[in-house]
């Protein structure tokens, strides 16, 4: 079945550590998305990428970074220097300008 | 600015009771509008895609339909297991490349 894969679903990080999230796709779509969902405050775009080896910053990049060596593929990873990671956190991939599918996303919490 | 505000913010209904659900957007050149379901503690479901004023998708006991400026989501006859979270998005133009606008959603519940 074609669909957007994101791993683990639920994730725990201490103080200073980094972590990564883990989104694969095989819908053969070319762009990628991330973005953090909080209550109340609908979802945020992070970081994008249209293709391979190529993305662009989000409304909310800072504590961030991505990489995007495989169109398939496209892993956030949440630094030390992210102070409130704390949310839940979806992938997305889509065709060009057309909508848009999620995976199940990764409940992050500092503990 | 390109931007998404969808109304109300929350809704409760009984069980059999119709209503509708606005999304309102202000986009430069609209290529099209998505509604998603989200349930807790997942990701959002696609449900429909409209592309242009007047037309309408329907699924089950919802329709959705798309004017210049907004689209509504219209519930016909609710059941509980219609509660859930509902958004609408655009994608937009940036720089060359393309990313999504979502509204901030509508969230139902339907009493039995």
């Amino acid at each position: 079945d074609g669909g957007i894969t994101q791993s683990p679903k639920y994730l725990f990080r201490k103080e200073g550590q980094n972590v990564t999230l883990s989104c694969e796709q095989n819908l053969n779509h070319d762009a990628m998305y991330w973005y953090r969902q909080d209550p109340g405050q609908g979802l945020r775009l992070i970081y994008y990428s249209q293709i391979v080896n190529d993305f662009q910053k989000g409304d909310i990049a800072e504590g961030y970074s991505v990489s995007r060596e495989k169109k398939e593929s496209f892993p956030l990873t949440v630094t030390s220097a992210q102070k409130n990671p704390t949310a839940f956190y979806l992938c997305v991939s889509s065709r060009f300008w057309t909508e848009a599918f999620f995976g199940q996303g990764t409940r992050l919490t500092v503990v | 600015e390109d931007q998404v505000t969808q109304s109300p913010e929350a809704l409760r209904l009984q069980e059999g009771e119709s209503s509708s659900l606005n999304c309102s957007y202000t986009v430069s050149g609209l290529r099209g509008l998505f509604w998603y379901r989200q349930d807790p503690g997942k990701g959002p479901e696609f449900l429909f895609t409209l592309y242009s004023a007047g037309e309408e998708k329907e699924k089950e006991r919802l329709k959705a339909t798309l004017t210049k400026k907004e689209s509504f989501l219209h519930i016909t006859a609710p059941k509980p297991e219609d509660s859930a979270t509902y958004l609408c998005a655009v994608p937009v133009s940036t720089s060359g490349t393309y990313k999504y606008i979502f509204g901030t959603g509508t969230r139902l519940k339907v009493l039995a």
